[in-house]
C-alpha cells in the first residue's frame, strides 16, 4: 500500500543553518506530494506541493523536488529562522485514491537563536 | 476568513461520558475528514466523508461515529469515552480534484482529555 517515511526528529539547528528533512514514499502510479507545517497550537497548513515528476514546489524559502527515480520529496531551506520552528509533515495522495491523503509521522524542528 | 472551525477547543471528560465534536467549513468543500494526532504517531484518519449524507471508515474508526447531515458540517461522536481516546482531534476539508492535487484545509484542533 501507499506509505510515507520521513526522518525522525527532533531536528535542532542554529539560525541561518541549512535545513534538509528527508521524505521518501511508496505508491503506485504518480501520486501528488505535499509538505504541511504545524505551528504550536495550530492545525496543519499546506507549505508546498508537487504533482508530477521533477516538479519543484516552493514557498517561504522552502523547496522540495519530486524525484520519481528515488521516490523522494526532501524538504530544504537555505537559511532557517527561529520562526520556522514547527512540526513538518510529508504527505501523498494517490491518483487512484483521491479521497485520502497519507501523512508521514512528522518531524519536529527547533531553531535556536 | 473562517475556513475550518472546530468546537470546542478543549474538553475534559470522564470515562464513559459521551460527547460530539463539531467541524464546520465555509468553503463549500465536498470532502471532510476527522484525524487524531498522538505523540509519535502522526495523524491517523478516523472517518471521512466524500459528500453530504455519506461517511466512510478510516484507519482507526473504532469507538467513534460520524454524521454529515449538512455539507458544511461533519460531526464526530464518542458514545462512551475511554482514556485511550485522549488526543488532539483535527478536522479537515477539501475539494475533490482531478489529478489529486487539491490540499486539505485544517481546523485548529480540539484537545480532548479522558480521565
Amino acid at each position: 500500500g501507499n506509505s510515507v517515511t520521513q526522518m525522525e526528529g527532533p531536528v535542532t539547528l542554529s539560525e541561518e543553518a541549512f535545513l534538509t528533512i528527508n521524505c521518501t514514499y511508496t505508491a503506485t502510479g504518480y501520486p501528488s506530494l505535499f509538505w504541511y507545517v504545524q505551528y504550536p497550537g495550530e492545525g496543519l497548513q499546506l507549505l508546498l506541493k508537487a504533482t508530477k515528476a521533477d516538479d519543484k514546489g516552493s514557498n517561504k524559502g522552502f523547496e522540495a523536488t519530486y524525484r520519481k527515480e528515488t521516490t523522494s520529496f526532501h524538504l530544504e531551506k537555505g537559511s532557517v529562522q527561529v520562526s520556522d520552528s514547527a512540526v513538518y509533515f510529508c504527505a501523498l495522495r494517490s491518483p487512484n485514491r483521491d479521497d485520502k491523503i497519507i501523512f508521514g509521522k512528522g518531524t519536529r524542528l527547533h531553531i535556536l537563536p | 476568513n473562517a475556513g475550518v472551525t472546530q468546537t470546542p477547543k478543549f474538553r475534559v471528560l470522564k470515562t464513559g461520558q459521551s460527547m460530539t465534536l463539531l467541524c464546520a467549513q465555509d468553503m463549500n468543500h465536498e470532502y471532510m475528514y476527522w484525524y487524531r494526532q498522538d505523540p509519535g504517531m502522526g495523524l491517523r484518519l478516523i472517518h471521512y466523508s466524500v459528500g453530504e449524507g455519506t461517511t466512510a471508515k478510516g484507519e482507526v474508526p473504532d469507538g467513534y461515529n460520524v454524521s454529515r447531515l449538512k455539507k458544511q458540517n461533519f460531526l464526530l461522536g464518542l458514545e462512551s469515552a475511554a482514556p485511550s481516546q485522549t488526543s488532539v482531534y483535527f478536522c479537515a476539508s477539501r475539494r475533490p480534484s482531478p489529478g489529486s492535487n487539491q490540499p486539505q484545509h485544517f481546523g485548529d484542533g480540539t484537545r480532548l482529555s479522558i480521565l
